[in-house]
């Protein structure tokens, strides 16, 4: 099946440092990545969607300037959290969408403390 | 953005018995995916619905497109110490690309 990958899958950072986290899809290409956070035992909220080579598209609510996307080729997205603060604190799960097809597959997600 | 109601919100079970659970919207969706969420792990799609009515099934689980297109329901037969998990319901509308997901219903399987 379609497996894609997140990098890193735990990050502990400083209070106003950026992060980046990246979203590879490892046996297909993916036109169309998610991102997606998930605060304890909640759902999954939908930040942005990610079409390769052009501007993401944003959530009502998900600052850009914040939550940085870049989806430069059809296999990798990344997501960098710029200033991070202590709220930003989250399990992000990127997901990715096989060209032509409706369904989405999950990365295994990226567990994020700002202390 | 939208958000989907799942019900029950969370499950105690007995292994072997059977599972039902049920997604509802008040908008009208044209795809329907169901996926399972083990903790710290990102969600794994069980089912996809494609059409008003389908019945899809995948091994112990079926799951069904309402006719009415607002809603789904996933049922698990059987249920093992391993169905254990958060099952969400995943909505996508005519026009968007992306998908909503519902609250999710936590599920115990108690051996």
């Amino acid at each position: 099946g379609a497996v894609v990958s997140q990098h890193p899958s735990r990050v502990i950072c400083k209070s106003g440092t950026s992060v980046k986290i990246e979203c590879r899809s490892l046996d297909f290409q993916a036109t169309t990545m998610f991102w997606y956070r998930q605060f304890p035992k909640q759902s999954l909220m939908l930040m942005a969607t990610s079409n390769e080579g052009s501007k993401a598209t944003y959530e009502q609510g998900v600052e850009k300037d914040k939550f940085l996307i870049n989806h430069a080729s059809l296999t990798l997205s990344t997501l960098t959290v710029t200033s991070a603060h202590p709220e930003d604190s989250s399990f992000y799960i990127c997901s990715a969408r096989l060209a032509g097809l409706l369904t989405q597959y999950f990365g295994p997600g990226t567990r994020l403390l700002v202390l | 953005g939208q958000q989907l109601n799942q019900s029950p919100q969370s499950m105690f079970i007995q292994e072997g018995e059977d599972v039902s659970m049920n997604c509802t919207s008040s908008s009208i969706f044209n795809t329907w995916l169901w996926y399972k969420q083990e903790p710290g792990e990102g969600p794994v799609l069980l089912i996809a619905l494609y059409k008003a009515g389908e019945l899809t099934s995948n091994g112990r689980l079926t799951a069904q497109f309402g006719i009415t297109r607002k809603d789904s329901f996933l049922n698990i037969s059987a249920s093992i110490p391993s169905d254990v998990g958060i099952y969400f319901c995943a909505g996508q509308k005519y026009t968007g690309n992306q998908f909503y997901f519902g609250t999710g219903t936590s599920l115990t399987v108690i051996p």
